[in-house]
């Protein structure tokens, strides 16, 4: 299979930064999304991580581990508008064209 | 401008009928989705299409049916068989495993 898990909600102070984390249990995939949804509205791209490491634009960077089964999605200098669920996701090989959404993680930016 | 056009915005089923969400996409994408949002909760998977004529049925495809009888065209119907049918439904589209182009969603209630 290939479950992927996020914590389901998250707390964070304006001007500080967050991190969040997504774990995932699949045999292989070509490369991992992460998406950001405001309530009620579509999911909009975020990043793609392709090969292991740090992919960095702008207040928003993505992390990849392979070997670890591992990926974070790090925002810096948070702002009120940055509250919004963030959702990864990933192309299993084994499942064609399907693209795989974790749970999702709500995050709440507190003055 | 090339995008996904869903509609209607907000759709309300009576018990025992059939309805149909409307998904349009001008992009010249191959690939296209629908997926189901309950609250707080992630996406799951209906169904999705990778070519004309073509489509697959997703993780909860119950309920659902599709039809892609022209590339840029994906319609839902959410039939009666669909005992708990509110939710927020998502079309997407996407080229070759890449990010997917989300519309922007049809709120559907039970009267």
């Amino acid at each position: 299979g290939q479950n992927i898990d996020q914590p389901t909600e998250m707390t964070a102070t304006e001007g500080a930064i967050v991190q969040i984390n997504c774990t995932y249990q699949t045999s292989g995939f070509n490369g991992l999304f992460w998406y950001q949804q405001h309530a009620g509205e579509a999911p909009t791209f975020l990043s793609y991580n392709v090969l292991d490491g740090l992919e960095e634009k702008g207040r928003f960077s993505s992390f990849l581990s392979r070997s670890k089964g591992y990926s974070y999605l790090l925002l810096k200098e948070l702002q009120m508008k940055d509250s919004a669920s963030y959702l990864c996701a990933v192309y299993p090989y084994n499942a064609g064209n399907m693209l795989t959404f974790g749970g999702g993680t709500r995050l709440m930016v507190k003055p | 401008d090339g995008g996904i056009t869903q509609s209607p915005k907000y759709l309300f089923r009576k018990e025992g009928q059939n309805v149909t969400l409307s998904c349009e996409q001008n992009l010249n994408h191959d690939a296209m989705y629908w997926y189901r949002q309950d609250p707080g909760q992630g996406l799951r998977l209906i169904y999705y299409s990778q070519i004309v004529n073509d489509f697959q049925k997703g993780d909860i495809a119950e309920g659902y049916s599709v039809s892609r009888e022209k590339k840029e065209s994906f319609p839902l119907t959410v039939t009666s068989a669909q005992k708990n049918p509110t939710a927020f439904y998502l079309c997407a589209s996407s080229d070759r495993r890449r990010e997917l182009f989300f519309g922007s969603g049809t709120q559907l209630s039970v009267l």
